[in-house]
């Protein structure tokens, strides 16, 4: 079973700076994928960045990025610029590949989220 | 915005009734995923229905149970509710179950108190 610990249950940073967001994962799958999800106070949960482990290139998108260990199963997300609408808990959440052809009776698609980190951005 | 939508946003019931969640998915997903999360964690996995055939289940009870229609939309039903089924459920839909596009895409939720 695949585990995601989130050690951080509170950040906070001053808005235009930078901040880490620290997740590690534990696993004994070689395919899989890792995820950052943000929370909001109005609760729907939005995809932020998606990181596929046989990529070693970090993923970005725009003011976020992450930083991918994959030997210390470390995924660590970076906001730079910080926003007063990045106000938010942050969720890792790893999920296994799996061929579609494939499907009868496996758990296909499972994400298993962390404990999160609540990020306050102050003005 | 998603494109999923769920329904009804708050729900109060009282122990040992059933409730009965709904979601909508995203136009041209296939794959219906449901979470409950607690108040301060993370979601926790129900089960996935994939093609009207659920495709996977989480640590929950039979007293969860599920639906998907051919419309792709879903259904989360809870038998004999507890006093600790009172959480967020979440809703997610995906272009497939597995694969490289299986990026799930998360509704508002349906608040769940149980008194």
């Amino acid at each position: 079973a695949q585990t995601v610990t989130q050690s951080q249950p509170e950040m906070s940073v001053q808005e235009a700076e930078t901040v880490t967001l620290s997740c590690t994962y534990d696993t004994s799958e070689s395919n899989y994928y890792l995820f950052w999800y943000k929370q909001p106070p109005s609760r729907q949960m939005i995809l932020v960045i998606r990181q596929e482990a046989y990529k070693q290139q970090n993923a970005t998108e725009n003011r976020f990025s992450v930083n991918f260990q994959k030997a210390a199963k470390s995924f660590s997300l970076k906001i730079s610029d910080s926003q007063l609408g990045d106000t938010a808990m942050y969720f890792c959440a790893f999920m296994k590949h799996a061929r579609l052809a494939n499907a009868g009776g496996t758990s296909y698609g499972k994400l298993t989220f962390g404990q999160g980190t609540i990020l306050t951005v102050h003005p | 915005e998603t494109g999923v939508t769920q329904s009804p946003t708050h729900l109060i019931k009282t122990r040992g009734q059933q409730v009965t969640l709904r979601c909508s998915s995203q136009s041209g997903h296939n794959t219906v995923s449901w979470y409950q999360q607690a108040l301060g964690q993370g979601p926790q996995f129900i089960f996935q229905y994939y093609r009207e055939e659920e495709n996977g289940r989480g640590n929950f009870p039979p007293r969860f149970s599920g639906l998907q229609f051919p419309n792709y939309s879903s259904e989360l039903n809870v038998n004999a509710l507890e006093l600790d089924d009172s959480a967020l459920y979440l809703c997610a839909s995906s272009l497939v179950p597995g694969g490289p596009r299986k990026t799930q895409y998360f509704g508002p939720g349906t608040r769940l108190l149980v008194l």
